[in-house]
């Protein structure tokens, strides 16, 4: 079945820093991933649709300003999330569907628990 | 506006059977899924319908009626591994992906 590389798993910054995290189809070509946002005890919220070769979708309310979107490739997304602060601290995860198998659903990468101090 | 209710919170015995409901208003429909979450952990997916009726895989089972707008996930024989919150999810007519909120399900001894 599908498989979404998401990396790093955690990592822990000082307030101010950048963090880049990596969203990779591993056997399929995604033209199409999402990236979502999960605070302790609630659900996936979306933050973005990352589309290759052309500008993020964001959600209202999310700064694409902060939350910098690159899908340079059909197998590669990254978010970057600039001048970190604790509140951004957070679990994010990407998700992509192979658009061959709808029945699939969305496949998800393992999420990284961020943490800004 | 869209919009899926299930309930937050589900307590189950070990052995038992649980039934955990989804209902949807969403623009259009193109499936409904069903994920578990382990806590600290990316969603996993369970189940996918499309069509009306029950779609059985092992010890759980996914039910849809459209023409209810209602779901349900059926968890059969449980084990304290199946704590964990279980998401409901819809497409809609865009193919967007509309979560509901999940259902932390607790399994006693």
């Amino acid at each position: 079945g599908a498989v979404v590389s998401q990396h790093p798993s955690r990592v822990i910054c000082k307030s101010g820093t950048s963090v880049k995290i990596e969203c990779r189809s591993l056997d399929f070509q995604a033209t199409t991933m999402f990236w979502y946002r999960q605070f302790p005890k609630q659900s996936l919220m979306l933050m973005a649709t990352s589309n290759e070769g052309s500008k993020a979708t964001y959600e209202q309310g999310v700064e694409k300003d902060k939350f910098l979107i690159n899908h340079a490739s059909l197998t590669l997304s990254t978010l970057t999330v600039t001048s970190a602060h604790p509140e951004d601290s957070s679990f994010y995860i990407c998700s992509a569907r192979d658009t061959q198998v709808v029945a699939d659903g969305y496949t998800f990468g393992s999420g990284t628990r961020l943490t800004v101090v | 506006g869209q919009n899926i209710d299930q309930p937050t919170e589900m307590t189950a015995t070990e052995g038992a059977i649980v039934q955990i409901n989804c209902t949807y208003q969403t623009s259009g429909f193109n499936g409904l899924f069903w994920y578990q979450q382990h806590a600290g952990e990316a969603p996993t997916f369970l189940s996918y319908n499309v069509l009306d009726g029950l779609e059985e895989k092992g010890r759980f089972s996914s039910f849809l009626s459209r023409s209810k707008g209602y779901s349900y996930l059926l968890l059969k024989e449980l084990q304290m591994k199946d704590s964990a919150s279980y998401l409901c999810a819809v497409y809609d007519s865009n193919y967007q992906l509309i979560w509901g909120a999940g259902t932390k399900l607790i399994i006693k001894p």
